[in-house]
C-alpha cells in the first residue's frame, strides 16, 4: 500500500533557527496537508495545499510558517525562525479527492526546539 | 467552526473485552466522520469512515461505529479487544465541503492487558 514518507523522523534546532520538514505524498493524491501535535495535546490543521497554492490555513500558520512543493512530488514546510512553542509532532497528510477523502499520514517528524 | 469531544481520555481493559470510546461533534452541517488510530511509534491510520448511507461501518480489525445524527455522535466500538488494540484513538469530522481541515478530538489511549 503506497504511503506517506516523512523525513527526517527527528529534528533538533536551536531556537531562532529554520527548519525545512520533508514529505513525499502518495504519487496520485492531489492534497496535502500539515498538522501538528503538540505532547499531550490534540491535532491541530495547519495548511493545506492544493494546485500549488495554499487552499486553506490556520491561525497557527503565521507568517514564520510557509509550504511548497518543489518538484512535483515533495512538499515541505518551513518554520523560518523556530520558537520553544513549536517543539510538536508535524505530520504530513495527503489526499486524492477534496470532498471527504479520508486522509493519509505520514509517520511525523519530532521536532524538538532548544 | 466544528469541534470534536472524546469522552475517554485513557481506556484500561483486559483482552476479550468490550470497547466503547464516545466522540462527539458540533456543527451545524452535513458532516464526514473518521476515527484514526495511532500505534506505538507508528502513523496515524484510518480505522473507517462515514459518509452517508448505513449509520452503521465497519472498519479494519473488528471495529464498527455507529452515526447518530440526533445526538451527533459517533462512537466507535469493538466487541472482544486485543492485546494489539493497544493504541490512541483520534475521532475526526470535517465538513462536507473541505476535507483537508479535519478537526481532531483529544484522542484516547486504549490500553490492552493481556
Amino acid at each position: 500500500e503506497p504511503e506517506v514518507t516523512q523525513t527526517p523522523s527527528h529534528q533538533v534546532t536551536q531556537m531562532g533557527q529554520e527548519v525545512i520538514l520533508h514529505c513525499v505524498p502518495i504519487s496520485n493524491h492531489l492534497y496535502f496537508y500539515w498538522y501538528r501535535q503538540i505532547l499531550g495535546q490534540k491535532v491541530e490543521f495547519l495548511v493545506s495545499f492544493y494546485n500549488n497554492e495554499i487552499s486553506e490555513k490556520s491561525e497557527i500558520f503565521d507568517d514564520q510558517f510557509s509550504v511548497e512543493r518543489p518538484d512535483g512530488s515533495n512538499f515541505t514546510l518551513k518554520i523560518r525562525s523556530t520558537k520553544l512553542e513549536d517543539s510538536a509532532m508535524y505530520f504530513c497528510a495527503s489526499s486524492g479527492e477534496r470532498n471527504g477523502s479520508p486522509l493519509h499520514f505520514g509517520n511525523g517528524t519530532r521536532l524538538t526546539v532548544t | 467552526a466544528q469541534s470534536v469531544s472524546q469522552h475517554n481520555h485513557h481506556v484500561i481493559l483486559s483482552e476479550a473485552a468490550s470497547l466503547e470510546l464516545g466522540c462527539n461533534y458540533s456543527y451545524g452541517g452535513t458532516v464526514n466522520l473518521f476515527w484514526y488510530v495511532q500505534y506505538p511509534g507508528q502513523h496515524l491510520q484510518l480505522l473507517l469512515k462515514y459518509f452517508s448511507g448505513d449509520p452503521l461501518v465497519k472498519g479494519i480489525k473488528g471495529f464498527e461505529a455507529e452515526f447518530i445524527k440526533s445526538k451527533f455522535s459517533f462512537n466507535l466500538r469493538k466487541p472482544s479487544v486485543q492485546w494489539s488494540d493497544t493504541a490512541e484513538y483520534f475521532c475526526a469530522v470535517n465538513p462536507n465541503t473541505n476535507a483537508g481541515k479535519s478537526t481532531f478530538g483529544d484522542g484516547t489511549t486504549l490500553t490492552v492487558k493481556p
